[in-house]
């Protein structure tokens, strides 16, 4: 069964405290691993897509990247416009390419 | 250009009731999803389709119903609401595998 793991559940940081975000994942046949924010009432709008190992993206204060086992997604800098809910999602080739999802983590950023 | 639409945002229903969540796309996209999201349990999904006519089960199906007689429609229908419905639902499109998903902004439902 594929399995998604977010850590931490939620993380508090001042303005400028640069961190990063973990999502581990089990599955077999990665075909996408997906990052989303999600806002406070609102549905969760897409960052990123990361196809393969060693492979990176960068948008605006946010890099993901991502392992075979892992992605990260670094926080560089941040600002309280970064806080939100940061979901991860992975695809796999079998099936109808359904995407599961971890749980997502809380991030406060404190001015 | 809309995108995701959905309608109502707020929703109170009785048990029992029966009612219809609307999600309409103006992008073609043509896989469209239904999700519930509650605290704790990320985002499950209910039902999915890959195409007008063509529908299928997510993980959390039971109680609902769908059909897909376009490509812009996908809605949702609670047959018989029950407590443990109360939930934000979204609705998600994507444009062909493994690429991200446009979600709309969901319908709060609470059913007492």
């Amino acid at each position: 069964e594929d399995q998604v793991t977010q850590s931490p559940e939620a993380l508090r940081l001042q303005e400028g405290e640069s961190s990063s975000l973990n999502c581990s994942y089990t599955v077999s046949g990665l075909r996408g691993l997906f990052w989303y924010r999600q806002d406070p009432g609102k549905g969760p709008e897409f960052l990123f897509t990361l196809y393969s190992a060693g492979e990176e993206k960068e948008k605006e204060r946010l890099k993901a990247t991502l392992t075979k086992k892992e992605s990260f997604l670094h926080i560089t800098a941040p600002k309280p416009e970064d806080s939100a809910t940061y979901l991860c999602a992975v695809q796999t080739s079998g099936g109808s390419y359904i995407p599961t999802f971890g749980r997502g983590t809380s991030l406060i950023v404190h001015p | 250009n809309a995108g995701v639409t959905q309608t109502p945002k707020f929703q109170v229903l009785k048990t029992g009731q029966s009612m219809t969540l609307q999600c309409a796309q103006d992008m073609n996209h043509e896989y469209m999803s239904w999700y519930r999201q509650d605290p704790g349990m990320g985002l499950r999904l209910i039902h999915y389709s890959v195409g007008a006519g063509i529908t299928d089960q997510g993980e959390v199906p039971n109680g609902y119903n769908v059909s897909r007689s376009t490509t812009e429609d996908f809605p949702l229908r609670l047959l018989s609401a029950a407590p443990s419905q109360t939930s934000v639902y979204f609705c998600a499109t994507r444009n062909g595998e493994g690429v991200g998903y446009t979600f709309g902004s969901g319908t709060r439902l609470t059913v007492v």
